[in-house]
């Protein structure tokens, strides 16, 4: 398996909800990250997970709360979200320090 | 602080003509530089990096320290190369077991026939 899935594709949200994104790979990376996406702008960083430990917060609102269960898991967890945070949420892998494998992305909506 | 910036949002050309999107880059280390492509409803997928130093899809990229830049060519452009372009740079933190990305803005690329 040389991909990195996501669950779900799609999520509307209120913003009193709970939901969950997912994201797993079986490529045997030690390293796991979550990206935030706007149309037509560069990922920007969130999370970085290694060996199953954050190691990179990057100022991320307490509303998101990642969570990595094992090796080839990866969660981010969403609460009382505002609408600005619709955007497409992008997991990556990758083995050490080379180069990053992308998941198709969860796009979420924020009503 | 590193910086990656591509200064072209749009480029259009015509199917078979050359095509040159640039990239320059801002980092006091030794960088490792990557060209990252996302096409229409697809995932983002890497499409070349420096260390490499291969040709993938006819595109080619040389990092050039001297004038900082890591510009992605092709002599001959397709229809199928339309698409949203990244450069993106990887800082080399001594220690760490993973990569952190700087991303360009991007550069949308419209092949037309």
């Amino acid at each position: 398996d040389t991909e990195v899935t996501q669950t779900p594709k799609h999520l509307v949200m209120g913003m009193t909800n709970k939901k969950s994104l997912k994201c797993e790979q079986h490529m045997g990376h030690r390293a796991m990250y979550w990206y935030k996406q706007k149309a037509k702008k560069p990922p920007e960083l969130m999370f970085v997970y290694s060996y199953e430990k954050l190691s990179i917060n990057e100022s991320v609102p307490s509303r998101f709360s990642p969570e990595c269960p094992n090796s080839s898991l990866l969660n981010l967890h969403l609460h009382a979200l505002q609408p600005e945070d619709s955007a497409l949420y992008l997991c990556a892998s990758s083995r050490s320090v080379y180069e990053q494998y992308f998941g198709p992305g969860t796009r979420l909506t924020v009503t | 602080a590193q910086r990656v910036t591509q200064p072209e949002k749009l480029l259009s050309v015509f199917k078979g003509a050359p095509v040159e999107l640039k990239c320059n880059y801002s980092y006091s280390g030794s960088p490792e530089l990557f060209w990252y492509v996302q096409y229409s409803r697809q995932r983002l997928q890497l499409l070349l990096r420096h260390i490499s130093r291969e040709s993938i899809k006819g595109f080619t990229a040389d990092l050039n320290k001297g004038e900082t830049s890591f510009h992605l060519k092709k002599p001959f452009a397709q229809e199928e190369d339309s698409a949203m372009y990244y450069c993106a740079l990887k800082a080399n933190a001594g220690g760490t077991s993973y990569g952190k990305l700087t991303f360009g803005q991007g550069t949308i690329l419209t092949v037309h026939p």
